[in-house]
């Protein structure tokens, strides 16, 4: 079957950096998306990575290797409107995206 | 904002009630899609729709029912519901099937009494 495997909670301190881990097992690979959620908000997109490799935009980095079935997101100087749920999601060979639970980031002042 | 737009954003409904949940995309794409989210668990795929036709029926109970009169608007009519249901409601939009990223609306919170 498809699996998409992240962490439940993670907790992090203003200004600190932070690593949340993904692994997939899927059915063929069109890419891997990480989406960020806040409560009761719709989930916006922060990266697609296809490539091997570091994408860097601002204080979010994404790093995906395909031989691992593996991605983290990086998120730097963290601030609290950070504070949120992170959606890891894999596009397989259907082009369907597969999800995983999301990851809630707390961060603490 | 998006650009996908989600009404109602809160619904409360008895088992036996008839309601339907709007979803509108001011972003020209093509593909349309509903989903479920429940607490502590992936978002579930449930339909997916390309130029207003479905294309993907993710093995849903026939007390869903969707429509999509235009490949900006569609819908999700509710019938005769379980409290097993209640769940966050999103609809989401990309430009085409391959691998466009999704935009997705604020959801619509059902709760099935």
């Amino acid at each position: 079957g498809q699996n998409i495997d992240q962490p439940t909670e993670m907790t992090a301190t203003e200004g600190a950096i932070v690593q949340i881990n993904c692994t997939y097992q899927t059915s063929g690979f069109n890419g891997l998306f990480w989406y960020q959620q806040h409560a009761g908000e719709a989930p916006t997109f922060l990266s697609y990575n296809v490539l091997d490799g570091l994408e860097e935009k601002g204080r979010f980095s994404s790093f995906l290797s395909r031989s691992k079935g593996y991605s983290y997101l990086l998120l730097k100087e963290l601030q609290m409107k950070y504070s949120a749920s992170y959606l890891c999601a894999v596009m397989d060979s259907n082009y369907q995206l597969i999800w995983g639970a999301g990851t809630k980031l707390i961060i603490k002042p | 904002e998006t650009g996908v737009t989600q009404t109602p954003r809160h619904l409360v409904m008895g088992m036996t009630n008839k309601k339907s949940l709007k979803c509108e995309q001011h972003l020209g794409h093509n593909a349309m899609y509903w989903y479920k989210q429940s607490a502590k668990k992936p978002l579930e795929l449930m339909f997916v729709y390309n130029f207003k036709e479905q294309t993907e029926n993710n093995s849903v109970p026939s007390r869903f029912s969707p429509e999509c009169p235009n490949s900006s608007h569609l819908f999700l009519h509710l019938h005769t519901l379980q409290p097993e249901d209640s769940a966050l409601y999103l609809c989401a939009s990309s430009p085409g099937l391959d691998a466009d990223t999704q935009y997705f609306g604020p959801g619509t919170r059902l709760t099935v009494l």
